[in-house]
């Protein structure tokens, strides 16, 4: 099928670390993408990784890409509760005229203090 | 560096009006442009890639005539819901590229309330 699948929901305590993880279909993606939203807003690009990664750190985040498994996932060190919000996952697919990005369903993220 | 504004943030208006979204990058220009449309708890579903200076492409089940889109310059692409009923109610989001393997960065999204 077309999905990139995720967790829906993800509760964890301010401090810890959390991990969001995704599957996708298409080994043939080329980008991957974490997104986050905050109520009634946009999706703010937080980072991404090439298909020829395994992984990238940026400060407190941290992607990891099982491209054998499709599966990425996004960790979150020393969690705040201002990093609750949705976390889209999304692939980048090739296709005739260009590309199209499919996003996951999103995880809500839940921080509790 | 890539912002994308859209404008307005929310609208509320009568059914049968027309109503019309701007989509703007403040800093780059953006070959590619495109809208989308998310509903409550949901994923973003694609309605349409809009290339400057050409006509859009629209996913399979949207309606063209309904959801109008002019991308007239690299830097402002505009969606009209015409003559908007209320199941066209949603959030609407744009989003913008450089160039095809930049990641897409989004506005804020548009909250359309149709009465």
């Amino acid at each position: 099928g077309e999905d990139v699948e995720q967790s829906l929901f993800l509760s964890v305590r301010e401090g810890d670390s959390s991990v969001i993880n995704c599957t996708y279909t298409d080994s043939s993606s080329t980008y991957l993408y974490w997104y986050k939203q905050e109520p009634g807003a946009g999706l703010q690009l937080l980072t991404y990784i090439f298909s020829n990664m395994d992984m990238k750190q940026d400060q407190r985040l941290t992607v990891l890409l099982n491209k054998k498994d499709k599966h990425l996932s996004l960790r979150i060190a020393d969690t705040q509760t201002g990093d609750s919000a949705i976390y889209f996952c999304a692939e980048k697919r090739r296709r005739t005229g260009g590309f199209k990005t499919i996003f996951g369903a999103g995880t809500r993220l839940f921080v509790k203090a | 560096g890539a912002v994308v504004s859209q404008h307005p943030s929310w609208v509320i208006c009568k059914s049968g009006t027309s109503v019309k979204i701007e989509c703007r990058s403040l800093d780059f220009q953006a070959t590619t442009m495109f809208w989308y449309r998310q509903f409550p708890k949901q994923s973003l579903m694609l309605m349409a890639t809009s290339n400057e200076g050409s006509k859009a492409t629209y996913e399979q089940g949207v309606e063209k005539d309904k959801f109008l889109i002019n991308h007239a310059s690299l830097t402002l692409s505009t969606l009209t819901v015409t003559s908007a009923h209320p199941e066209d109610s949603s959030f609407y989001i744009c989003s913008a590229v450089t160039g095809g393997d930049q990641p897409q960065h989004f506005g804020d999204g548009t909250r359309l309330s149709i009465l």
